[in-house]
C-alpha cells in the first residue's frame, strides 16, 4: 500500500472551466475526507465520506463543488465555473477511526 | 465551536537544539484528539504525533514528544536534537470524538526554519 494518491499534483485553468480531482485512499480506510488549503492559512475542512456516503459536508462547499466516492473506493471532488478564489491547494485524507488520518500530497489548482 | 491557536508564525532555531511550537485549543467536548502535522515545501501533510483528551500520559513518537496540559488546554510539540530536515510548516490540529464530528480543525501553522 503506497498511501493516498491524489492526482493531478497540479493544475492550471481557466476562470469559467471546469475541473476534476482525483482521490484514492488507502484501500482498508473506510473514511474520507476533502480539505482545502489557502496559502498561508492550514487547511479547512470540506466533506466527509464514510464508505460511499457523503456524511458532512462544511458550508465552504458552495453549489459549483460537488463530491462523489462510489463504491466507497475513489473518490472526486469537482468544481464547476472556477473563480480564481478558487485557488488553493486541494488535500485529500483517508483514516480507519477518529486517529489514523493520512493524507496525499495534494492537488494544487491555479484558476488564471 | 473548535479553535485551534499557534502564535508563532516563525521560528528560527539552531541546529542540534531542542524547540517548543506552541498550541492552544478550545473546546467545550470532554472528549477530543489532538494532532501535529508537517508539511514540507512539497505540500504532503505528515503525521507526528497524536494526543487523546483522556491518555494519561503525554505522546511521545521518536524526537518528538506533545507537552499535553489539559487545564491549560495546551499542546505544544517538542522537538529534540532538530535537524536541518525538520525545516517545514507544522499544523497543530484538533478533532472532537464523537459521532459526525469527523474534521480536523486546523490552526494557522508555525514555519519553523533550522540554521546549520
Amino acid at each position: 500500500d503506497t498511501g493516498v494518491s491524489q492526482d493531478p499534483r497540479h493544475k492550471i485553468t481557466k476562470r469559467g472551466q471546469n475541473v476534476t480531482f482525483r482521490c484514492d485512499p488507502i484501500s482498508e480506510h473506510n473514511r474520507l475526507y476533502w480539505y482545502r488549503q489557502t496559502l498561508g492559512q492550514g487547511p479547512e475542512f470540506l466533506t466527509y465520506f464514510q464508505n460511499e456516503a457523503q456524511l458532512e459536508k462544511s458550508r465552504l462547499l458552495s453549489d459549483r463543488f460537488s463530491a462523489e466516492r462510489p463504491k466507497g473506493s475513489f473518490s472526486t471532488l469537482e468544481i464547476q465555473r472556477t473563480e480564481q478564489g478558487d485557488s488553493a491547494m486541494y488535500l485529500c485524507a483517508s483514516s480507519l477511526g477518529p486517529r489514523g488520518y493520512t493524507f496525499g500530497s495534494g492537488t494544487r489548482l491555479t484558476v488564471v | 465551536a473548535q479553535k485551534i491557536t499557534q502564535t508563532q508564525p516563525g521560528m528560527f532555531v539552531q541546529e542540534k537544539e531542542a524547540v517548543t511550537l506552541d498550541c492552544t485549543y478550545d473546546t467545550s467536548d470532554p472528549s477530543y484528539g489532538l494532532f501535529w502535522y508537517k508539511q514540507p515545501s512539497s505540500g504532503e501533510m505528515i503525521f507526528l504525533i497524536y494526543q487523546g483528551s483522556y491518555d494519561q500520559q503525554n505522546a511521545t513518537e521518536g524526537r518528538y514528544s506533545l507537552n499535553f496540559q489539559k487545564a491549560r488546554k495546551s499542546a505544544n510539540l517538542v522537538i529534540s536534537a532538530s535537524q536541518l530536515g525538520d525545516s517545514a510548516m507544522y499544523f497543530c490540529a484538533m478533532r472532537e470524538v464523537g459521532f459526525g464530528n469527523e474534521k480536523l480543525t486546523f490552526g494557522t501553522g508555525t514555519r519553523l526554519t533550522i540554521i546549520p
